[in-house]
């Protein structure tokens, strides 16, 4: 059974920064890319990050780009998201996603979503 | 970009009756590679994630009641649930997936009973 937990929301100011992280389990961790998703209070869902299966490439969402930083331990299935230079409007549940294609280069679907951790950014 | 837009923005069906909702992408997402379509509907209850229902337009996630259906091509897809149940009560969201990574979601439609 896959389960997906994340990790590491919290209160910061503008400016700051967070690391979230998400671990998985009940699936074969190295042969599937991972993403974050996450959904303003609200709000609609909006893709942010993705990392191939082997950590070889990584892909962001312009609005994060160069202040969010994706990436995997494969040793320990565990997915992160660094983010810096945190804004008020990164106020969302971030969602770590399991892509539903085995060894994909660039992702699918999300076939399986963790409960998701509360970032709010604010003064 | 591909954005998608789905119709209506909520909806409110009686139980046991038909519920359709539509999504339009602004680009044909059918892949070549595969001749597929790029396309995924999830389900979304009251404070939970998001849950896949349907991917490659029409296929069917494994445990999903046989009551969703997905169809379309190209650039008009739609969700239809054939007999409207209580549990059904959610918001339903699309996804683009031929600009994957980069995919997007329609806005969302928040389906009631009426």
């Amino acid at each position: 059974q896959v389960h997906l937990v994340e990790s590491g929301g919290g209160v910061v100011q503008p400016g700051e920064s967070l690391r979230l992280s998400c671990a998985a389990s009940g699936f074969t961790f190295t042969n599937y890319a991972m993403h974050w998703v996450r959904q303003a209070p609200g709000k609609g869902l909006e893709w942010v990050a993705f990392i191939r299966y082997d950590g070889t490439n990584e892909y962001y969402v312009d609005s994060v780009k160069g202040r969010f930083t994706i990436s995997r331990d494969n040793s320990k299935n565990t997915v992160f998201l660094q983010m810096n230079s945190l804004r008020a409007d990164d106020t969302a549940v971030y969602y770590c996603a399991k892509d539903g294609a085995e060894y994909g280069d660039y992702g699918e679907y999300f076939d399986h979503w963790g409960q998701g951790t509360l970032v709010t950014v604010s003064s | 970009d591909i954005v998608m837009t789905q119709s209506p923005d909520s909806l409110a069906v009686s139980l046991g009756e038909r519920a359709t909702i539509n999504c339009k992408s602004s680009q044909s997402v059918l892949s070549r590679a595969n001749n597929k379509n790029c396309l995924a509907w999830y389900q979304q209850k009251p404070g939970q994630p998001p849950k896949l229902l349907i991917y490659w337009a029409s296929t069917r996630e494994s445990g999903v009641p046989d009551r969703f259906s997905g169809s379309g091509s190209g650039t008009d897809f739609t969700l239809t649930i054939s007999s409207l149940e209580a549990e059904d009560v959610a918001v339903y969201y699309c996804q683009e997936y031929y600009s994957a990574p980069a995919s997007a979601f329609g806005q969302g439609t928040k389906l009631e009973i009426k």
